[in-house]
């Protein structure tokens, strides 16, 4: 059973660039959420998806957009790069569930911007 | 909001030591909270949760209670292993399950 699968694991970007980061969700699993981990920091929520919709959104500028497919995979694009964008970004899947929200956690992409 | 708060590290131990992480959390309504783990070069792993008041998350010998008159969710094991060095993050999810908001983390190191 795959788990949580991210793409690619590094990047190099320079300011003003556009990203996208992709994400396939762990099998059987129908939502996708995205964090970005400053070095030293906790994971800060960016959005999540469900059925191709953005369900909720943290405090993020709107440079940040995502996308999710027919297939529950995920994207995730940064525009207009900043030096204060590099981070790991982390994808995680889990299940609708009104009770609690256990997420698994893919292995992340490392971005960095020059 | 929301917030989580951990204790700062990092925290040095010897192998066999006791360990305790100190987690403590503000929401409304009934979160479920969670401990992470992050090993080096890795992404996170769930270590063990609790869903509601009084239940005790236990896996691979760590153990925390959800204590709702304190607030506080705190991680312990009895005999750390040099293995165990990673880093730990105390997180909550609200009963929407949109988010899930983590702690800072606490780095621990286990000398040999």
């Amino acid at each position: 059973d795959a788990g949580v699968t991210q793409s690619p694991t590094h990047l190099i970007k320079t300011r003003g660039q556009q990203v996208t980061l992709r994400c396939s969700p762990k099998s059987g699993h129908d939502t996708v959420s995205w964090y970005q981990q400053a070095l030293g920091q906790g994971p800060q929520f960016i959005f999540q998806y469900y059925e191709e919709e953005e369900r909720q959104r943290g405090n993020f500028p709107d440079r940040f957009s995502g996308h999710q497919f027919p297939n529950y995979s995920s994207e995730l694009n940064v525009n207009a790069l900043l030096l204060g964008d590099s981070a790991l970004y982390l994808c995680a899947s889990s299940l609708v569930d009104r009770v609690y929200n256990e997420q698994f956690f893919g292995p992340g992409t490392r971005l960095t911007v020059l | 909001g929301n917030s989580v708060t951990q204790m700062e590290g990092p925290v040095t131990l010897s192998e066999e030591a006791f360990l305790t992480i100190n987690c403590t959390y503000t929401a409304t309504g009934y979160p479920s909270l969670f401990w992470y783990v992050q090993y080096p070069g890795e992404g996170l792993q769930l270590l063990l949760k609790a869903t509601k008041a009084d239940d005790k998350g236990s896996n691979k010998g760590f153990e925390a209670t959800y204590r709702k008159e304190t607030t506080s969710f705190h991680l312990e094991k009895g005999s750390v292993q040099v293995s165990d060095s990673a880093v730990y993050f105390c997180a909550l999810s609200d009963s929407g399950g949109f988010k899930t908001i983590f702690g800072a983390g606490t780095r621990l190191f286990v000398k040999a």
